[in-house]
């Protein structure tokens, strides 16, 4: 089946600009989840949703970035007023149930690279 | 300091080697433990799993876990060309298991 899709898969804006990224998670997924993957960095954690709910937003960086999960499926990732330092792969990747169920596996997409002038 | 440690290589091995990648980490909350693999211009995909001190083997991959070291290992055996890619250690625990911690991630380059 299909697997995480995210668009566009290449971005680039200029500073101060705004900017929407969109994940498109596994059908039936009801957690998604979105990472920021700085260049030589491992992927860092942003924000988790439950269905429509952001469950953790602990990871977002400040309130430049927002994200939304309206109907429970497809989210977007909201960037306002962007920085040189938000240049980096956003990914996003989805899991069955979530919930805090450790043994669930998160499917990544293959991310989306945003180039900020 | 970060919650996971890992060398970020890059290693490069001959076809046929035995490659070790390792992390260690800090955090005592981390239960579950997981090795991605990650492609030139591509997301993670899960390789491997364990939440338990100890090896665990599939295939041409064994991961290892000590708690008491905090200290996590995957090798590869019999690497091949297209097991290039760079491994990324990953974490989660009880109370954080919405998220998960990685570490750099060590770029594999195996040569021919």
């Amino acid at each position: 089946g299909a697997g995480v899709s995210q668009t566009p898969s290449n971005k680039v804006t200029e500073k101060g600009k705004y900017v929407e990224l969109r994940c498109d998670p596994i059908s039936g997924h009801t957690a998604l989840y979105w990472y920021r993957q700085s260049l030589g960095q491992g992927p860092e954690f942003l924000i988790y949703f439950q269905g429509t709910g952001a469950a953790d937003d602990s990871g977002l960086p400040n309130d430049r970035f927002f994200a939304v999960r309206p109907e429970g499926s497809v989210s977007t990732l909201k960037i306002q007023r962007t920085e040189r330092g938000d240049s980096a792969v956003y990914l996003c990747a989805s899991s069955l149930y979530g919930s805090g169920l450790l043994q669930e596996t998160q499917y990544f997409g293959p991310g989306t690279r945003l180039l900020v002038l | 300091q970060k919650e996971v440690e890992q060398d970020p290589g890059p290693l490069s091995v001959p076809e046929g080697a035995i490659v070790s990648l390792n992390c260690t980490y800090s955090n005592s909350a981390f239960q579950y433990f997981m090795w991605y693999r990650q492609y030139s211009r591509k997301g993670p995909e899960l390789l491997m799993y364990t939440y338990s001190s100890g090896n665990k083997e599939d295939g041409r991959f064994t991961a290892q876990v000590d708690k008491s070291s905090k200290y996590i290992s995957l090798f590869i055996r019999d690497s091949q060309p297209s097991d290039s890619a760079t491994y990324l250690c990953a974490m989660k625990g009880t109370g954080t298991a919405s998220k998960l911690t990685f570490g750099t991630g060590t770029r594999l380059q195996v040569t021919l």
